[in-house]
């Protein structure tokens, strides 16, 4: 069995202002690892995924996160964030082998102000 | 096809009830997912489907709930003789047969609230 932690439950920052929403896993076996990002009144989505390959990887809004094996962290990043990122943000993982289902992080709200 | 569906989006209802919920997912979607998200917490998985095969229960999923997908399309969650402590929102997501890499397609939810 794997979990996820996400240390920060919420995160303010002002607009164009670096972001990180820290990651932390732990499995005994290799593991797939997402963000998802839920938008206010909407489901969660897909904001990005780790498979295989570079360890760094990129949403198409700008976000992106590094796979680190050593760390068992999967951190996610934004350089300059808007008033639009306000959501909150859910790291899952799962594990490479055999079937599993997705185990979440408890989430982390990103609020940005002007 | 817009996406996954939920109905009801919100119900409330008195401890001891019975409520269902529907989830329609995706049409081209064999899998289908429930969980159920409390406050502060992450979704924590509760069942899944493969067409209509019942491939997993979690051990949340206690006897009073009980999940179907008759014809491997849309799908229900009934809670029988509901509990404060259903109060939550149940998520649905389906996605396609790609084992563990594929990307969940999530609905909006179904918030449950027992007086």
């Amino acid at each position: 069995a794997q979990s996820v932690t996400q240390l920060d439950s919420q995160v303010p920052v002002f607009e164009e202002a670096p972001v990180e929403l820290r990651c932390n896993y732990s499995s005994s076996v290799s593991v797939y690892l997402f963000w998802y990002v839920q938008y206010p009144n909407q489901g969660l989505q897909l904001l990005l995924k780790y498979l295989s390959g570079s360890t760094l990887v990129e949403s198409i809004n700008g976000f992106e996160a590094e796979f680190n094996k050593s760390q068992t962290s999967f951190h996610l990043r934004k350089p300059s964030v808007h008033i639009s990122d306000t959501a909150e943000y859910f790291c899952a993982a799962t594990p490479r082998s055999g079937y599993s289902t997705l185990t979440f992080g408890k989430g982390t709200m990103l609020l940005v102000s002007p | 096809d817009t996406g996954v569906s939920q109905d009801p989006r919100h119900k409330i209802t008195k401890r001891g009830q019975n409520v269902t919920f529907r989830c329609d997912p995706i049409s081209e979607h064999n899998r289908l997912y429930w969980y159920r998200q409390t406050l502060g917490q992450g979704p924590e998985f509760l069942t899944y489907f493969q067409n209509e095969a019942q491939l997993e229960k979690s051990r949340l999923l206690s006897d009073r709930f009980s999940a179907e997908r008759p014809k491997g399309s849309f799908s229900t969650l009934e809670i029988q003789r509901t509990e404060q402590g259903d109060s939550a929102m149940y998520l649905c997501a389906s996605s396609e047969d790609s084992g563990n890499t594929g990307e969940l397609f999530f609905g909006e939810g179904s918030r449950l609230t027992v007086l």
